[in-house]
């Protein structure tokens, strides 16, 4: 069964700092890893995914991640916060082609951003 | 595009009412998900549909809640006798088929149901 944790309920950062948002899974197939936003009473967005290819991938609104097979990690950067990505995000696994329930999607429990003036 | 369509937006009912909220995919997109979200177990697949065919209910709590898709347009989601239990942000999302399964899921604004 796969399944991801994300480490940190809630991170704070100042606005224009480094934001770090981390993911570790678990897969025993070579996954899908998604990173979703999801604003106040919205439902969630696609930040970024990783399907093949390219290890390090970039996203909307500046941000990027990078698959590390070694470590199972996909963790979630961008170099310099705004006050506008206060928000919720999540992390996701998906069995890729091979997996048995490929298309089903494993979330983690949510990351809360804020960003301090 | 519109989106993911899902009414209602909030529904309060009281314990022992049946309630239904549907969704409407985006057109074109083979595959549907139901989603509950809540404070103490994050964001939880309820069931999915492909082609407008159960692929894997696992996830519905139990027999009181139920999943249809009539159709490529239009699904629903009705629980009857509905419990305090089930206050809950309910999403949608569908996604289009890609090569080896589905891809970037896209998700509609949500039904927050509270059940008094």
């Amino acid at each position: 069964a796969q399944s991801v944790t994300q480490l940190g309920s809630h991170v704070s950062v100042s606005e224009g700092a480094l934001v770090l948002l981390r993911c570790n899974y678990s897969s025993s197939v070579p996954p899908y890893l998604f990173w979703y936003v999801q604003y106040p009473n919205q439902g969630l967005q696609l930040l970024l995914k990783y399907t093949t290819g390219a290890t390090l991938v970039k996203g909307i609104n500046g941000f990027e991640a990078e698959f590390k097979k070694s470590e199972t990690s996909f963790h979630l950067t961008k170099p310099s916060a705004h006050m506008s990505d206060a928000a919720e995000y999540f992390c996701a696994v998906s069995e890729g082609a091979g997996g048995t329930s490929y298309g089903k999607l494993t979330f983690g429990q949510g990351t809360i951003l804020t960003v301090h003036p | 595009d519109a989106g993911v369509i899902q009414s209602p937006r909030h529904e309060v009912t009281e314990m022992g009412q049946e309630v239904t909220l549907r969704c409407k995919p985006i057109s074109g997109h083979d595959y549907l998900f139901w989603y509950r979200q809540t404070m103490m177990r994050g964001l939880e697949l309820l069931i999915y549909f492909n082609n407008n065919v159960p692929i894997d209910d696992s996830g519905m709590p139990e027999d009181r809640f139920s999943a249809k898709m009539p159709n490529a347009s239009f699904s629903t989601l009705k629980i009857q006798p509905s419990e305090p239990r089930d206050s809950a942000v309910y999403f949608c999302a569908s996604s289009p088929y890609t090569w080896g399964g589905t891809d970037t899921q896209y998700f509609g604004p949500g039904t927050r149901l509270t059940v008094l």
